[in-house]
């Protein structure tokens, strides 16, 4: 089974400061992990993928599998940052999507 | 213009009720899928389709049911509605030559269920 834990509800932090939202996933197999960005009143929306490797917005992220995580970092937080964010494994024979339970993040002015 | 389309985007019924839950893309992706998102719970699926003919109960298909009448259209339906239904349900798609791209999701539908 595939799991993805993200263990943070809501993560708070100045503007300026660093950010990291934490996530932990367990499968078995060669997993692809996402980041989704919901901001107030919007649809989900794809923020970064690990196979690209690409920076959005400021964030990265890097797939651990030693440490089964997948952890989004961005060096100095900006106000419009606020916003959920879901972590996202995809595996299985039917290369479905597992979210975790999202983290709120609040960036203070 | 919206490539994936829920309507309606807010829905008032009550217990025992059946509902419908629309979903329409333009996107030309094969796959759609049912979430429904509720606090502290993040998203679980509900039920999934790589194609018309293909079909598939997510984590949580009780008390749901679906019906893909083409490629682009993927409806959800509550038969008999009831309260701990309450939350906001999202249609997702993928596939094509952004599958790797991960999902495209639509604007919500927010059920209240009294």
């Amino acid at each position: 089974a595939q799991r993805v834990t993200q263990p943070e509800k809501l993560l708070s932090v100045f503007k300026g400061a660093p950010v990291e939202l934490k996530c932990n996933y367990s499968y078995s197999g060669s997993p692809e992990l996402f980041w989704y960005v919901q901001y107030s009143r919007q649809r989900l929306q794809l923020l970064l993928r690990h196979i690209s490797r690409e920076s959005i917005k400021g964030f990265t992220a890097d797939l651990n599998k030693g440490e089964t995580s997948f952890h989004l970092k961005k060096p100095f937080a900006q106000e419009e940052d606020s916003a959920m964010y879901y972590c996202a494994l995809k595996g299985g024979g039917y290369q479905k999507v597992t979210f975790g339970t999202g983290t709120k993040l609040q960036v203070i002015p | 213009d919206a490539d994936v389309t829920q309507t309606p985007r807010n829905r008032i019924t009550k217990t025992g009720k059946r509902i419908m839950l629309e979903c329409s893309q333009t996107k030309g992706h094969d796959r759609m899928y049912w979430y429904r998102q509720d606090p502290g719970l993040g998203l679980r699926l509900i039920y999934y389709s790589f194609d018309v003919k293909d079909i598939n109960k997510g984590e949580i298909s009780d008390g749901y049911s679906v019906s893909r009448q083409a490629q682009a259209k993927f409806s959800l339906s509550l038969e008999s509605a009831i309260p701990n239904q309450t939350a906001l349900y999202f249609c997702a798609t993928s596939g094509g030559t952004e599958r790797d791209y991960g999902y495209t999701f639509g604007s919500g539908t927010r059920l209240t269920v009294v």
